[in-house]
């Protein structure tokens, strides 16, 4: 069974970093893509970050771009997001789910969330 | 950087009802385009992938059709489970960008 899982997600003030990561099983982690979703409290989703098999090619939204890296580690099933110089407007749940390219790309599977509060 | 506009924003609909969102691109993205449901406090979950593909497991009763522009998710005779916020996706190029959501209520 597919299963991925978020965590690190916690109370940060502004400016402040924070480290999510998304740990996978049920799946070879390594020959896959994975994503990164945010979702505002009451708002629709966004789309974050991709990142490739082997980590040698990385996508961000505009808006993180400078501020956010993605990163995984095939050898532990994971993947990681650092978040640094944190605003208001990042808070949200972060999502990781699993990309998938059967006649085009899509998110096959999703982890259950972590949220991410950015406040003083 | 490829914008994504569903509507309606919000529909009331009835039991047994069949009921079409509609999602546009800004620009053609063939059939680059997924639906996705979400119910409260909910992971999203993939409903139908390359504008029309049914995943494994997602009832008959939901369909996409649609290519270049213009796309359709159709949910035929509506179910209590059906109630939900529902968003298209794009793919088609980074940066990947989804819909506003259509909410989807028991009228």
């Amino acid at each position: 069974e597919v299963q991925l899982v978020e965590s690190g997600g916690g109370l940060v003030q502004p400016g402040g970093s924070l480290r999510l990561s998304c740990e996978a099983s049920g799946f070879t982690f390594g020959n896959y893509w994975m994503t990164w979703v945010r979702q505002a409290p009451g708002k629709g989703l966004e789309w974050v970050a991709n990142i490739r098999q082997d980590g040698g090619e990385k996508f961000y939204v505009d808006s993180v771009k400078g501020r956010f890296s993605v990163s995984r580690d095939n050898a532990k099933n994971s993947m990681f997001l650092q978040m640094n110089s944190l605003r208001a407007e990042d808070t949200a749940v972060y999502y990781c789910a699993r990309a998938l390219f059967i006649d085009s790309w899509n998110n096959d599977y999703w982890g259950q969330g972590s949220l991410v509060t950015v406040s003083s | 950087d490829i914008q994504m506009t569903q509507s309606p924003s919000s529909l009331s609909a009835s039991l047994g009802d069949t009921l079409t969102i509609t999602c546009r691109a800004s620009q053609s993205i063939t059939t680059h385009l997924n639906w996705y449901q979400q119910k409260p406090g909910k992971a999203p979950k993939l409903l139908i992938y390359a504008a029309s593909g049914f995943q494994s497991g997602v009832p008959s009763r939901f369909s996409g059709s649609g290519s270049g522009t213009d796309f359709t998710l159709t949910i035929s005779s509506l179910q209590p489970e059906d109630f939900a916020t529902y968003y298209c996706q794009h793919t088609h190029s980074a940066p990947w960008a989804f819909g506003q959501g259509t909410k989807v209520e028991i009228k």
